[in-house]
């Protein structure tokens, strides 16, 4: 079945950092590809998406490439801020018209000043 | 638009107590779901609903969970009776058929604690 792996974290960087976090997706077709962000004590927001191959997706100066070949939406900000600090979550909506999103474990991201 | 809407934000009960959360969706949405999120086993989907009808129910953990969606603007869950092992994060979101990416909005949450 389709599924989403993330890297485990927590990742600790320092501020003005480069972030990556890696995700990897098994899905047959074109699904639909997001990341989520959880800040402390609040729901998932959507923070970037990409539908088809070679879409990047961007804001708040996060950005995330649809790459097919290697079956990849990787999250990536080049300089993080102490406020970027939060869970993120990879996920993906199947092909197949189900609704049933799949998301990835979710990955802690603490940046210090 | 106000966003998903999500009641109580904290609820502490009693072993063996009901539970009821309840969540009000984006208006125009047609699709609710409910998930719930703990340490241990993160981000879990327990039912989702499209046009106020139940699609999948296979995440709900067993029979002491219930959920419904009598109308397009309210949807509720309940546990009945509570365990100290359903105390987690329950949150509600919704989305849209007619949408591009179909992106879910997710409420606030409910953080159930379950003495």
């Amino acid at each position: 079945g389709d599924s989403v792996t993330q890297m485990e974290g927590p990742v600790t960087l320092s501020e003005e950092a480069f972030l990556t976090i890696n995700c990897t997706y098994t899905a047959t077709g074109y699904p639909s590809l997001f990341w989520y962000v959880q800040y402390p004590g609040e729901g998932l927001q959507l923070l970037l998406k990409a539908t088809k191959a070679d879409d990047k997706g961007s804001n708040k100066g996060f950005e995330a490439t649809y790459r097919k070949e290697t079956t990849s939406f990787h999250l990536e900000k080049g300089s993080v801020q102490v406020s970027d600090s939060a869970v993120y979550f990879c996920a993906l909506r199947p092909t197949s018209g189900t609704y049933k999103y799949i998301f990835g474990t979710g990955t802690r991201l603490k940046v210090l000043a | 638009d106000a966003g998903v809407i999500q009641s109580p934000r904290h609820e502490v009960t009693e072993m063996g107590q009901e539970v009821t959360l309840r969540c009000k969706p984006i208006s125009g949405h047609d699709y609710l779901f409910w998930y719930r999120q703990t340490m241990m086993r993160g981000l879990e989907l327990l039912i989702y609903f499209n046009n106020n009808v139940p699609i999948d129910d296979s995440g709900m953990p067993e029979d002491r969970f219930s959920a419904k969606m009598p109308n397009a603007s309210f949807s509720t869950l309940k546990i009945q009776p509570s365990e100290p092992r359903d105390s987690a994060v329950y949150f509600c979101a919704s989305t849209r058929r007619t949408g591009y990416y179909n992106e879910q909005f997710f409420g606030p949450g409910t953080r159930l604690t379950v003495l």
